[in-house]
Order: structure tokens, then sequence, then C-alpha cells
């Protein structure tokens, strides 16, 4: 059992462009959360996904970032025209249900906007 | 607002002693708390968890303490070792309007084990 996949581990995008963050969760997982976790901060929930439905995106700014779940292939984090401040690590977790009890974290894609 | 966050930002011990770390929370409808280490470079790993039905629960090295009271959290290491070095933070989740998935997280204590 591989854990929660994420990659790019480290990711370098020069302001205004896109930046996208994978996640495969865990074999048997079907719930994904994405959260982002700033310099010596705690992580924020950003959203939580289910196979080809945002069930919740309440952490997510208003524009630029989306997220998919698609029936096939991992979870993507999209950033269009990343600014300076969205330089964070972003960590993604899955889980077999809708609870987080059985939370497991990836070890993060860590972006940095030049 | 819910808030949740930890006394000290850091924490210095040497190798053998206990540590423990602290967090204060201040949301009442939070009824699960665990709390997670992060090395660096690496995702938050689950340490331990504790209900709020519960006031102590103890795992291998590790106990965590519920005071609901004064809506304090801690985390008890046992006998500290270099391994232990990271950043702890405390989470918790409020279960509000079924939302029973969603984290908040302190900003987290770096405990430093001196050998």
């Amino acid at each position: 059992n591989a854990g929660v996949m994420q990659n790019p581990r480290h990711l370098v995008r020069r302001r205004g462009q896109e930046a996208r963050l994978r996640c495969s969760p865990m074999k048997g997982h079907s719930h994904v959360y994405w959260y982002r976790q700033l310099p010596e901060e705690g992580l924020k929930f950003m959203v939580y996904l289910q196979k080809e439905n945002i069930i919740d995106e309440s952490g997510m700014p208003k524009e630029r970032f989306s997220a998919e779940f698609p029936k096939e292939g991992p979870s993507i984090l999209r950033i269009q025209q990343v600014v300076r401040g969205d330089s964070a690590a972003y960590f993604c977790a899955s889980s077999p249900a809708q609870d987080n009890y059985g939370y497991t974290f990836g070890s993060g894609t860590r972006l940095t906007v030049v | 607002g819910e808030n949740v966050g930890l006394h000290l930002p850091t924490l210095s011990v040497q190798e053998g002693d206990n540590s423990i770390i602290n967090c204060a929370y201040s949301n009442s409808a939070s009824d699960y708390f665990i709390w997670y280490k992060q090395e660096s470079g690496k995702g938050p790993q689950f340490i331990i968890d504790i209900r709020s039905n519960m006031d102590k629960r103890q795992g291998q090295r590790v106990t965590v303490l519920l005071n609901k009271t004064v809506k304090h959290l801690s985390l008890q290491i046992a006998a500290t070792q270099p391994g232990d070095s990271a950043v702890y933070f405390c989470a918790e989740n409020a279960n509000s309007g079924g939302s029973n998935y969603k984290l908040t997280f302190g900003k987290g204590t770096l405990l430093t084990v001196n050998p």
C-alpha cells in the first residue's frame, strides 16, 4: 500500500504561470482533502472532494484556485496566474469514508513562486 | 470564531526526559482532537487522538490529556528520543453542520531533543 502520493514534491513557478498539483489517494480511499500550510503555520482546510464531486470548497480562495477529482486519475489542485502569496506547502489527505478518523496525509507539494 | 493555538512555539528537552506540549482551543463544540507530528519536508503523521467523552488516552510512549473545562489539550511524550524532534500540531474537529471531515490545526510547537 503506497500511501497518499503527491507530485511533484517541489514546484517552482514564475508569477502569472499555472501550477498543477496532483494527489493519488490511498488504495480504497475515495475521499480527498486538500490543505495549505504557510511557513510556520498550521494546515488550513481548502477543499473536500469525492470522485467527480466537490463536496466542500469553503476554504478555497474565490479566484484562481480550482480542484477536481475525476473518475479516473488523481485529484488535481490547480492554481492559475500564481502570485508570491501562493507559495506554500500543499498537502493532500485521503480517507475511506467521510470523516477524519482515517485521514492519511501525503508528503506534500512545496510550491515556490518567483 | 474557532481558534486552536499552542502556548509554546518551541520546546527543547534532553534525551530521556519527558516532554509536554500544550494546546488551547476555544470551540466548545469540538468533539474530536488529534495530535500530529510533522518532520521536516514531510506530511503530518498521526500520533494519537481523543474524543471529547474522554479525558485521557495512552499510546506507546505518548499520552493525550483533555481538559474540557478550560479547553486545554496536552501531549506527553515519555523518554523523549532524538527521533521525536519535529513540529507537533494539535487539530480539532468541531463537527458542526455535518462537517465531520474538516480539521482545524493549531500553529505547531517545534520540539528539539538534545542528545
